[in-house]
């Protein structure tokens, strides 16, 4: 069976810091992975994927992900925040092959940016 | 432009009614999917469709039923039986196993 955890249900930064969010999966088979964002009471939009190939994602809004086998983890990151960043973010996973029925979605990390 | 459209987006009702949230999409995506999204809870999947005329259920049918007549559209009706309907409904849909997912903008559900 696949799941995800996200460590923090929040995390605040200054606007330009450094932004972090962790995610961590358990997946027998290899997986594929996703960051979603979600604005206040908008559905979820795709920020990257990792599928196969190169491990470093880079996706949209400046951020980046990286897959880490040896450490479970796909962990977002931007350089510099923006207030503009103010959501909350999804990890999800899934497998080559799998339908849409077996993406798992993180419970998700409201992220806060600080003027 | 392409998209997904959910409505209503706020509906209010009362215990023992059934409600149906609507659902559609021209993106022409074989695949729809029902998500319950509740605070600190992150998505659940509720229904999900590849075909016309076909559905599965998702973690947490019970007390929800759902319809796939037509390609663009999978309604989702929330009925009696479901106990605590109060929450935020997205629906998504996608390119069979493209596995990625296009969000409607949600509907929020309140039981009075």
């Amino acid at each position: 069976a696949q799941s995800v955890t996200q460590l923090g249900s929040h995390v605040s930064v200054s606007e330009g810091a450094l932004v972090l969010l962790r995610c961590n999966y358990s997946s027998s088979v290899p997986p594929y992975l996703f960051w979603y964002v979600q604005y206040p009471n908008q559905g979820l939009q795709l920020l990257l994927k990792y599928t196969t190939g190169a491990t470093l994602v880079k996706g949209i809004n400046g951020f980046e992900a990286e897959f880490k086998k040896s450490e479970t983890s796909f962990h977002l990151t931007k350089p510099s925040a923006h207030m503009s960043d103010a959501a909350e973010y999804f990890c999800a996973v899934t497998n080559y092959g799998g339908s849409q029925g077996n993406l798992i979605f993180g419970k998700g990390t409201k992220l806060s940016v600080k003027p | 432009d392409g998209g997904i459209t959910q409505s209503p987006k706020y509906l209010f009702r009362k215990e023992g009614q059934n409600v149906t949230l609507s659902c559609e999409q021209n993106l022409n995506h074989d695949a729809m999917y029902w998500y319950r999204q509740d605070p600190g809870q992150g998505l659940r999947l509720i229904y999900y469709s590849q075909i016309v005329n076909d559905f599965q259920k998702g973690d947490i049918a019970e007390g929800y039923s759902v319809s796939r007549e037509k390609k663009e559209s999978f309604p989702l009706t929330v009925t009696s039986a479901q106990k605590n309907p109060t929450a935020f409904y997205l629906c998504a849909s996608s390119i069979g196993g493209a596995n990625v997912l296009t969000f409607g903008a949600g509907s929020r559900l309140t039981v009075l």
